[in-house]
């Protein structure tokens, strides 16, 4: 069955990294993982995207290990700003390419 | 660069009537995506294209969901006849072809059906 596992909510102070993981089994080998940020009455916003091992950027950094069964959006030093829902994509490979959001986590940051 | 274009932005009807959603990617992007985003939960892809081509429509529900992409840019996704659970945000992305993977979104049109 695909299907993708990310905690429904995380509590964090300014200033703390955060550590957020999406667990999905049976992802397209060839395909990448993607994570997105999605505040109130918004669209998603691409924050990065991996295929294996460690990607940084200049907002985030995501960690992928060699089995591909999971992934984990670290957030450095976490501001108010960042409080908005974070969500996983994927493609399943079900005899189809099935693109497949993550249920989102929320993120909570307080002062 | 100019972001995709949604609309309207809101919309109420009644249960078994029609509606229809406009998307205006953005300029030069091949692949476009139409999800459902019921509160509380992810997005759900219904449909994508590839230009004006169906590249995956498997969890479009196509007894009352339609969408078309005509010349390759602009897209509408229509909904006839409304239920009560078509209640949600529709959100239209893109991407381009070199970055695949990284989809730009729209606002949204939150729909509510009574």
């Amino acid at each position: 069955l695909a299907k993708t596992t990310q905690p429904i909510s995380m509590d964090s102070y300014e200033g703390q990294e955060v550590n957020i993981t999406c667990s999905h089994n049976n992802i397209a080998t060839n395909d990448y993982i993607t994570w997105y940020q999605q505040f109130p009455s918004q669209g998603p916003r691409f924050i990065i995207q991996g295929y294996k091992t460690k990607v940084k950027n200049e907002v985030a950094s995501l960690f992928i290990p060699a089995d591909r069964k999971s992934s984990t959006l670290s957030l450095p030093r976490v501001s108010l700003s960042d409080t908005a829902v974070y969500y996983c994509l994927v493609a399943f490979d079900t005899g189809r390419r099935a693109l497949t959001f993550g249920s989102g986590t929320r993120l909570q940051v307080q002062p | 660069e100019a972001g995709v274009a949604q609309s309207p932005r809101y919309k109420i009807i009644e249960k078994r009537q029609s509606v229809a959603f406009w998307c205006n990617p953005i300029s030069g992007h091949a692949t476009l995506y139409w999800y459902q985003q019921i509160l509380g939960q992810g997005p759900k892809l219904l449909i994508q294209f590839q230009n004006n081509g169906v590249v995956d429509d498997s969890q479009l529900p196509k007894d009352r969901f339609s969408a078309e992409r005509l010349k390759g840019v602009d897209s509408t996704l229509k909904i006839q006849p409304a239920k009560l659970e078509d209640s949600a945000v529709y959100l239209c992305a893109s991407s381009g072809r070199d970055r695949a993977y990284e989809q730009y979104f729209g606002p949204g049109t939150r729909l509510t059906v009574t």
